[in-house]
């Protein structure tokens, strides 16, 4: 079975730009969450989809926003990107949702110059 | 809030033992999970403790205490491909319907030969 994978791997934008980040589950998975991991804050939590509706959302900004399609895949976006923005964004998939058991796909490099 | 303590390092020498402590801070709990994250690359799931005491997978086990909210990682016979960052994760009750995964800031393994 194929792992989660997420698209593209590594991005540059300056600030003020949008960016799209998409990530593809595991075929079966309908749980999708999205992190941002940064060396000062390590692994922290954006927002979970599940059957297309969000189910949780962290401590983020509404710039962070997401949605997800009924195939399971998901996308993020960050609107008006700033310098911290700068990070590696991970998607992770599972089953269901509440589930401990997270399957990470590589994640998405972003660098905001 | 929920929050999680690790050391930030820690370091060995191939064939030792080494246990890495989580001690966490959560309005409610459901268990404690581990993912293993080498540099460059994606978190992984190592365990998930929901009861007290030990669990053992391979060289890797994993251990609960409910009423000290201390939980810790025991890797054995450590090998160099252990090197890596690990991370404990509790998940966060305090809203939503499930709740969200918040995990450590990460305890960076150095293996020496």
């Amino acid at each position: 079975k194929a792992g989660v994978t997420q698209t593209p791997r590594y991005l540059i934008k300056t600030r003020g730009q949008q960016v799209t980040l998409s990530c593809s589950p595991i075929s079966g998975h309908r749980s999708v969450s999205w992190y941002q991991q940064t060396p000062g804050q390590g692994l922290q939590f954006l927002f979970e989809y599940f059957s297309e509706t969000q189910r949780n959302k962290g401590n983020f900004p509404g710039r962070f926003s997401g949605r997800q399609f009924s195939n399971s895949r998901s996308e993020m976006n960050v609107s008006t990107l700033e310098l911290g923005d700068s990070a590696l964004y991970l998607c992770a998939s599972s089953p269901v949702t509440g589930e401990e058991t997270q399957y990470f796909g590589p994640g998405t490099r972003l660098l905001v110059l | 809030g929920q929050s999680l303590e690790q050391p930030s390092e820690v370091t060995a020498v191939e064939g030792a033992i080494v246990q890495i402590n989580c001690t966490y801070q959560t309005s409610g709990f459901y268990g404690l999970s581990w993912y293993q994250q080498h540099d460059g690359g994606a978190p992984t799931f190592l365990s998930y403790n929901a009861l007290d005491g030990l669990e053992e997978t391979g060289r890797f086990s994993s251990f609960l205490s409910r009423s000290d909210s201390y939980g810790y990682l025991l890797l054995q016979e450590l090998q160099m491909k252990d090197s890596a960052s690990y991370f404990c994760a509790v998940r966060d009750l305090g809203g939503g319907s499930q709740g969200n995964l918040i995990f450590g800031k990460g305890t960076k393994l150095s293996v020496k030969p």
